[in-house]
């Protein structure tokens, strides 16, 4: 099983909304990924979290907020968007990163069906 | 620094009409190509990891390639299932080795 599960699968918010999105994985993966994706572009790498921790944050403004509370779960809480900031948001999650001697094949990335998400 | 490059950005084929796209990378030092299939609007889904030149896996219909500086999709006998985006990620060896790189993608659309 390589399933990743995204929730919810389309949202539509106003600027001055706090709204959460959710991704949960049970394959015993140990580092867990945000991607954001444009239309007609490639994801775009938001944060990493290693066995829980946050190890990668890619100068992502603080309206965007993760959260890992366990292995399995990952959150990304949403305050104050602008409308550009509506896209595709991707999250994934592969048995290892690299800093922690992931090979090609563990670190191979699953990703879930992302999140639709309009900013009103 | 590093780059990932696809071609062609999009590509028309008729059903049965063997092609292959192409996925050529500078990198420091690679670690992983990866290659995913993404419908409109849904997230990427994992086809095959490569890691060394020689390397070839197949997957029904697909088979990718990996030379030092490239890696090539060989899609045989496509049908309108295929049609998709296609996307090609990268893991270098070096600081940055905690991310894919990916390409921007190819467009296929396989025409009955």
């Amino acid at each position: 099983d390589t399933e990743v599960t995204q929730t919810p699968k389309h949202l539509v918010m106003g600027m001055t909304n706090k709204k959460s999105l959710k991704c949960e994985q049970h394959m015993g993966h140990r580092a867990m990924y945000w991607y954001k994706q444009k239309a007609k572009k490639p994801p775009e790498l938001m944060f990493v979290y290693s066995y829980e921790k946050l190890s990668i944050n890619e100068s992502v403004p603080s309206r965007f907020s993760p959260e890992c509370p366990n292995s399995s779960l990952l959150n990304l809480h949403l305050h104050a968007l602008q409308p550009e900031d509506s896209a595709l948001y991707l999250c994934a999650s592969s048995p290892k990163d690299w800093y922690r001697g992931g090979t090609a094949t563990t670190t191979t990335a699953f990703f879930g069906q992302g999140t639709r998400l309009t900013v009103v | 620094e590093d780059q990932v490059t696809q071609s062609p950005e999009a590509l028309r084929l008729q059903e049965g009409e063997s092609s292959s796209l192409n996925c050529s990378y500078t990198v420091s030092g690679l670690r992983g190509l990866f290659w995913y299939r993404q419908d409109p609007g849904k997230g990427p889904e994992f086809l095959f990891t490569l890691y060394s030149a020689g390397e070839e896996k197949e997957k029904e219909r697909l088979k990718a390639t990996l030379t030092k500086k490239e890696s090539f999709l060989h899609i045989t006998a496509p049908k309108p299932e295929d049609s998709a985006t296609y996307l090609c990620a990268v893991q270098a060896g070096a600081d940055s080795s905690y991310k894919l790189i990916f390409g921007s993608g190819t467009r296929l659309l396989v025409r009955p």
